[in-house]
């Protein structure tokens, strides 16, 4: 079956303690992006990736990180985390067709992350 | 970069009225306009889906038309059911092979 699939879905930490939520997809897609949903402000993207090793800033990446080694993974990192970053997070990938076509994106279930 | 308007936010009708989503974007090079549909506690999940060589599209109750002159792109969704109600997000892919989405519409189908 085809699906992204996110770990944890459920996630309680302290301010700083790191931590990283994994994504994985098993569509050989090439493209792979981290949203976080907050309520009224709707999916804002974190990060993206466009293929293995490219990986580009979104429009709110401070205080992540991400990493592309392989094509299924994108795995999230929050160094520091911050009770700011209380919010649901949606990985989703894309197969690229080339010269800026992209077909729909498939979303992972959603990690629910608190930092108190 | 690209920037994607949606209303409106909260939307109710009455089962089996019809409901219209309408977006707009900034970016003329956009090519690709997507509307997904989340129900909670769920990811979103793609329900139809518009090229900019396209100017409507249709899939049983739902459907989809494009104003590229405009800019703006809309949802529409004929004999609603209580399965309908969900939060449904427009998005708008640009040329740098980005997606950016809406702030998303909050349906209700009331019976």
């Amino acid at each position: 079956e085809a699906q992204v699939t996110q770990n944890p879905r459920y996630l309680i930490t302290v301010t700083g303690k790191k931590l990283t939520v994994t994504c994985s997809q098993n569509m050989n897609h090439e493209y792979m992006s981290w949203y976080r949903q907050d309520p009224g402000l709707g999916l804002r993207q974190i990060y993206y990736s466009m293929n293995v090793e490219v990986t580009d800033k979104g429009d709110v990446p401070e205080g992540y990180k991400v990493s592309r080694k392989e094509k299924r993974n994108f795995p999230l990192i929050l160094e520091s985390p911050s009770p700011n970053q209380t919010s649901l997070y949606f990985c989703a990938s894309s197969l690229s067709l080339g010269q800026g076509m992209n077909t729909e994106a498939f979303f992972g279930q959603g990690t629910r992350l608190t930092v108190v | 970069g690209e920037n994607v308007e949606q209303h409106p936010s909260t939307l109710s009708v009455q089962e089996g009225d019809s409901a219209v989503i309408k977006c707009t974007y900034s970016d003329s090079a956009s090519n690709y306009f997507p509307w997904y549909k989340q129900e909670l506690g769920k990811g979103p999940q793609l329900i139809i889906d518009i090229r900019s060589n396209v100017g409507e599209k249709k899939d049983q109750r739902i459907a989809v038309t494009l104003n590229k002159t405009a800019k703006h792109f809309s949802l529409h969704i004929t004999e609603t059911q209580p399965e309908d109600s969900a939060v449904y997000f427009c998005a708008a892919h640009d040329y740098g092979q980005n997606f950016v989405f809406g702030p998303g519409t909050r349906l209700s189908v009331l019976p």
